[in-house]
């Protein structure tokens, strides 16, 4: 069965560092990865999808994630994190037997000045 | 282009009472699926409709159900409500049933007093 996970609940950087936030799937078939975010009181915003083509994905708002099978890892990043960054990050991956979208618990990013 | 709208936003109800939220996909989407927030964890999938068609329903009661109507817009009825319904209830709708590309509407606040 196809599922993800999220390494670190919360992670916390101050404005113009690196942004790092963890992603492992588990799956016994090609996966389809995705990275979401949520502001505050608000859906979800597709950030960028794997989908088997290309291993470095770039997204929208500077963030790109890099698809390694040998590590089985998804971690999303960005070089220099805004004050807008701050969010709720989910990584998902397709699985389940209708093929639906199976969610990570979440990593929240705080962005300090 | 409106993106996927939700009614309402937000909404409290007492326990054992019914609910039923709304939603509007975006325009040409025919694939609706409903997720459960709750609060500090990841979206769970609860069901998904294609072509006005039930294509997959995740691991929760028989108090819950939905549909689709033709103009593809979609209802979710929670019956008989539990404290541990409060969540935010998430749409998404795509262009078609698998979940690629699957596009977020703000949620249903529903507290469950």
């Amino acid at each position: 069965a196809q599922s993800v996970t999220q390494l670190g609940s919360h992670v916390s950087v101050s404005e113009g560092a690196l942004v790092l936030l963890r992603c492992n799937y588990s799956s016994s078939v090609p996966p389809y990865l995705f990275w979401y975010v949520q502001y505050p009181n608000q859906g979800l915003q597709l950030l960028l999808k794997y989908t088997s083509a290309a291993t470095l994905v770039k997204g929208i708002n500077g963030f790109e994630a890099e698809f390694k099978k040998s590590e089985t890892s998804f971690h999303l990043t960005k070089p220099s994190a805004h004050m807008s960054d701050a969010a709720e990050y989910f990584c998902a991956v397709i699985g389940g037997s209708q093929g639906n979208l199976i969610f990570g618990k979440g990593t929240k990013l705080s962005v300090k000045p | 282009d409106a993106g996927v709208t939700q009614s309402p936003t937000h909404l409290i109800k007492t326990r054992g009472q019914h609910v039923t939220l709304r939603c509007s996909p975006i325009s040409g989407h025919k694939s609706v699926s409903w997720y459960q927030q709750v609060l500090g964890q990841g979206p769970q999938f609860i069901f998904q409709y294609y072509e006005k068609e039930e294509r997959g329903r995740g691991n929760f009661p028989d108090r819950f159900s939905a549909r689709q109507f033709p103009n593809y817009s979609s209802e979710l009825n929670v019956n008989a409500l539990l404290l541990g319904d409060s969540a935010l209830y998430l749409c998404a709708s795509s262009l078609r049933e698998a979940a690629y590309e699957q596009y977020f509407g703000p949620g249903t606040r529903l507290t469950v007093t």
